[in-house]
């Protein structure tokens, strides 16, 4: 079936611009989780959630940023008022009932300008 | 804290051999299950293979194993018989059982380039 999709995959922001980067797991996926990646680093924990429930939001680096999934499945991460320390590559990733393996979109790519 | 370490930030092999890609971890959670992914220059995170803490024997998934030591805390990926489409950024990863975060902890990453 069809795999965790993220839109879009590419977005340039100006500072101080508010972005909503979208995320479709896989469908039937429990769990849904955000990671944000650096530059020449490994991805950085930021969210999760269980069906619509938000259970951990303990990465999220500021209260510029925000996540929901009303409905369980499609999950939206909000970035106010964009700072160029903002750039980074955005995960999206899905997990199934009773499994640990998270399965991972293609990321968007966020450049603040 | 958990806390992943890959100490090799690049490496070179020829097409044809075995690799092993380090990883060392910390952790005080008693249950945990350990990851690697490989990251193409395209930039999906895809899946390798896992391993649990109370997993006996080691995993394997085609060419891909996973060498397990959990007294010395270490998680090596073992690639047998590279091919030139396994150049890419390798990540190990963990995910505690603890009260701690409930996503993956990654570590920096491994550059691994197959020549021809």
């Amino acid at each position: 079936g069809a795999g965790v999709s993220q839109s879009p995959r590419y977005k340039v922001a100006k500072r101080g611009q508010d972005v909503a980067l979208r995320c479709d797991p896989i469908s039937g996926h429990v769990s849904l989780f955000w990671y944000q990646q650096a530059l020449g680093q490994g991805p950085e924990f930021l969210t999760y959630f269980q069906n619509e429930a938000q259970l951990d939001k303990s990465g999220l680096p500021s209260d510029r940023f925000f996540a929901e999934r009303p409905e369980g499945s499609v999950s939206t991460l909000k970035i106010q008022r964009t700072q160029q320390e903002d750039s980074a590559v955005y995960l999206c990733a899905s997990s199934p009932e009773y499994q640990e393996t998270q399965y991972f979109g293609p990321g968007t790519r966020l450049l603040v300008l | 804290a958990q806390k992943i370490t890959q100490t090799q930030p690049g490496m070179f092999v020829q097409e044809k051999e075995a690799v092993t890609l380090d990883c060392t971890y910390d952790t005080s959670d008693q249950s945990y299950g350990l990851f690697w992914y490989k990251q193409p220059s395209s930039g999906e995170m895809i899946f390798l293979i896992y391993q649990g803490s109370y997993d006996e024997q080691n995993a394997t998934e085609g060419r891909y194993s996973l060498n397990f030591q959990k007294a010395r805390k270490s998680a090596n990926l073992v690639i047998s018989a590279s091919q030139l489409g396994d150049s890419a950024m390798y990540f190990c990863a963990m995910r505690g059982s603890g009260g701690g975060a409930d996503g993956l902890t990654f570590g920096k990453g491994t550059h691994l380039i197959i020549q021809p």
